[in-house]
């Protein structure tokens, strides 16, 4: 079975440019994550979507970031415009249902000059 | 304040040794999970706790829930270059899947 899909691997933007990561979770998990996590820190939530209803966007700074899970299934993550401070790895995760644990992805790792 | 609190931030050992890391908090979790990650990689379930002192042990790696289920640890026994990874400890809140994670702790281990 193919684990959680991200991407693309990795994104080298300039700033004030647009930038959108994709991810494809494991087939049947309704609940997705998207997280940023920083070099050497702990990942950091961003949203999460119970099937297609992002249930939790307090941490998304909705000024420049926007998210969609429009079917339920795939999602994607939009930075416009991105600034420096954005560089980091975006991580995707699922989680199947009466069960605690998340299946990452690989991660998108973002730069922005 | 730092929900999660992990200690040590780096740790450098040779092949072989014994580490423990720590993973602490003031508040109380009804589970507690923690999660490997290697470079360029997403996290790993390791091992979820739910029991007040409850002890589970993976091969060579050894998970203790504190008796206030404030707090856990992580014993590695004759650690392998293997092993090498950033650690994280990671909690939910009650009836809730939202997953908080520490800072991690950042583990080398020199052949």
């Amino acid at each position: 079975e193919a684990g959680v899909v991200q991407s693309p691997r990795y994104k080298i933007i300039e700033k004030k440019q647009p930038v959108a990561f994709w991810c494809n979770p494991i087939s049947g998990h309704n609940t997705l994550y998207w997280y940023l996590q920083n070099l050497g820190q702990g990942p950091e939530l961003l949203i999460r979507y119970e099937n297609e209803e992002a249930v939790d966007d307090s941490q998304l700074p909705k000024d420049r970031f926007s998210a969609e899970r429009l079917k339920g299934v795939d999602s994607t993550l939009k930075i416009q415009p991105a600034e420096l401070g954005d560089s980091a790895v975006y991580l995707c995760a699922s989680r199947g249902k009466n069960t605690g644990e998340l299946f990452f992805g690989e991660g998108s790792r973002l730069t922005v000059l | 304040t730092q929900l999660l609190e992990q200690s040590p931030q780096f740790l450098s050992i040779q092949e072989g040794e014994n580490l423990t890391v720590y993973c602490n908090s003031s508040s109380v979790f009804s589970s507690l999970q923690w999660y490997r990650q290697e470079p360029g990689e997403g996290p790993v379930l390791l091992v979820t706790v739910v029991t007040g002192g409850e002890v589970k042990k993976l091969k060579r790696l050894t998970f203790q829930f504190g008796d206030a289920r404030k707090d856990s640890s992580l014993h590695i026994t004759a650690a392998q270059t293997g092993d090498t990874g950033l650690y994280l400890c990671a909690v939910s809140g009650a009836g809730s899947y939202q997953l908080t994670f520490g800072k991690g702790t950042k583990l080398s281990v020199i052949p």
